[in-house]
């Protein structure tokens, strides 16, 4: 069954740049079935798309985050990643990668999820 | 792009069947049949319970369903399990390409 797992620093300084990895096991992140996403939810908030990915590098970015965003893949290690510059406190939530059918539609599964707090 | 409007808490007594709605515009909800809704437990990650409106993901109990009319999307759940206590958000695609989720719903099972 596949799985994911999201790694990466759980603090962050203001200014800085997150960074999050996400690595897919039991199943290949070349499928040309699925796109790989980005989704957070700061806490007691509902979730936040961030954006998306497919094998193939197309990416697809929420707009209000586009600025800051940059999502690239690795399908020779079965991850994709997250990189957010300009990091302020706004940006503390707990960071989700999972599967998606389509770039900007539903997600199936998601990873457990890693809290990252912005801290000046 | 705003939030999709949520009810903050509904209940009901295990048994019963309750309707959680999910308010938005003619620019997401209404526009596409793309609304989805997840069960969130404290602490987890969200789980898709429906998507496309109406569709059930494998292995999801055919006690939930969904439905949208205009604007407004809804998840009911039918004979409703002490389980079924969690936090369910819904989202929908909107026209700015983008994809937006609503407040969420705390579900208290009596």
């Amino acid at each position: 069954q596949l799985q994911l797992q999201e790694s990466g620093p759980g603090l962050v300084k203001a200014s800085e740049t997150l960074s999050l990895t996400c690595t897919v096991s039991d199943g290949s992140i070349s499928s040309n079935s699925y796109y790989w996403g980005w989704i957070r939810q700061p806490p007691g908030k509902g979730p936040e798309w961030i954006g998306s990915i497919y094998y193939s590098g197309s990416t697809y970015y929420n707009p209000s985050l586009k600025s800051r965003v940059t999502i690239s893949v690795d399908t020779s290690k079965n991850q994709f990643s997250l990189k957010l510059s300009s990091g302020t406190a706004a940006d503390t939530a707990v960071y989700y990668c999972a599967r998606g059918k389509q770039p900007v539609n539903w997600f199936d599964p998601w990873g457990q999820g890693t809290l990252v707090t912005v801290s000046s | 792009q705003s939030a999709l409007t949520q009810p903050a808490s509904v209940s009901g007594s295990p048994g019963q069947s309750i309707t959680i709605s999910c308010t938005g515009t003619r620019s997401d909800v209404g526009g596409y049949n793309y609304v989805s809704w997840y069960q969130q437990y404290p602490g987890k990650a969200p789980k898709l319970m429906i998507h496309d409106v109406s569709n059930r993901p494998s292995g999801v109990s055919n006690r939930f369903s969904g439905s949208k009319s205009g604007n407004t999307a809804s998840l009911t759940i039918s004979g409703l399990q002490a389980e079924d206590e969690a936090d369910y958000y819904c989202s929908s695609f909107t026209s700015s390409s983008t994809l937006v989720f609503g407040g969420g719903t705390k579900l208290t099972v009596l």
